[in-house]
């Protein structure tokens, strides 16, 4: 099992709706959550980071954590052509700082 | 000007070279790291460093060496290098505070042939 798993897409939705992308990881003692964007042969970018269950909420980004359930979502609300990337998630153990990053979900915002 | 820079930003090399490459930061971190980017396998760790002395193995360390020259620098060498170590390499540096936020730098495209 993958510590941090995927689903690689891709993940096709029309512009203005909403995408929903997922992850699920298996250390429980992961305390870090992030999200990452990046453009096709470019560096990865943070765009989220949430630490505690529920939703966090920037800009038209949401990230929701379900330590329970093991699960980290990403929300992109009236999604733009220009979204269109590959979502890395990553976690991290509390006080540790290795990060464990996931093999990403493609996004493609269809105009 | 970018806080975490790369150079070369492209190599193309032959088998049995070595090769190095280099990372600078201005953003004052303690911690380095080095990862490789290969389709499909994402984004594995090589090296990483919490300080100028404190040097640790990533998960897929061998044919690596790294040296952290100073706060700002931290270098990845491949000693002898090989076809598969074709790949995307990319540095990061993360926040000294709990949260491990990383920043990554604009990458290295190193092709062995």
């Amino acid at each position: 099992q993958k510590e941090v798993e995927q689903n690689s897409g891709p993940l096709s939705v029309p512009e203005g709706a909403i995408a929903s992308l997922n992850c699920t990881y298996s250390d429980r003692g992961s305390q870090s959550f992030f999200w990452y964007r990046q453009y096709s042969g470019k560096s990865p970018e943070l765009i989220m980071s949430i630490y505690s269950n529920g939703d966090k909420e920037d800009g038209r980004f949401t990230a929701q954590l379900n330590k329970a359930s093991q699960y980290v979502s990403l929300l992109i609300r009236d999604s733009q052509p220009s979204d269109s990337a590959t979502y890395l998630c990553a976690t991290r153990r509390g006080g540790y700082q290795k990060v464990t990053f996931g093999t990403g979900t493609k996004l493609q915002v269809i105009p | 000007d970018a806080d975490v820079t790369q150079t070369p930003r492209n190599r193309i090399t032959k088998t049995g070279k070595r090769i190095m490459l280099e990372c600078s930061q201005t953003k004052g971190h303690d911690r380095m790291y080095w990862y490789r980017q290969d389709p499909g396998l994402g984004l594995r760790l090589i090296y990483y460093s919490f300080d100028v002395k404190d040097i640790n193995k990533g998960e897929i360390s061998d044919g690596y060496s790294v040296s952290r020259q100073a706060q700002a620098k931290f270098s990845l060498s491949l000693e002898s290098a090989i076809p598969n170590q074709t790949a995307l390499y990319f540095c990061a540096t993360s926040t000294p505070d709990r949260r491990g936020e990383q920043f990554f730098g604009p990458g290295t495209r190193l092709t062995v042939l």
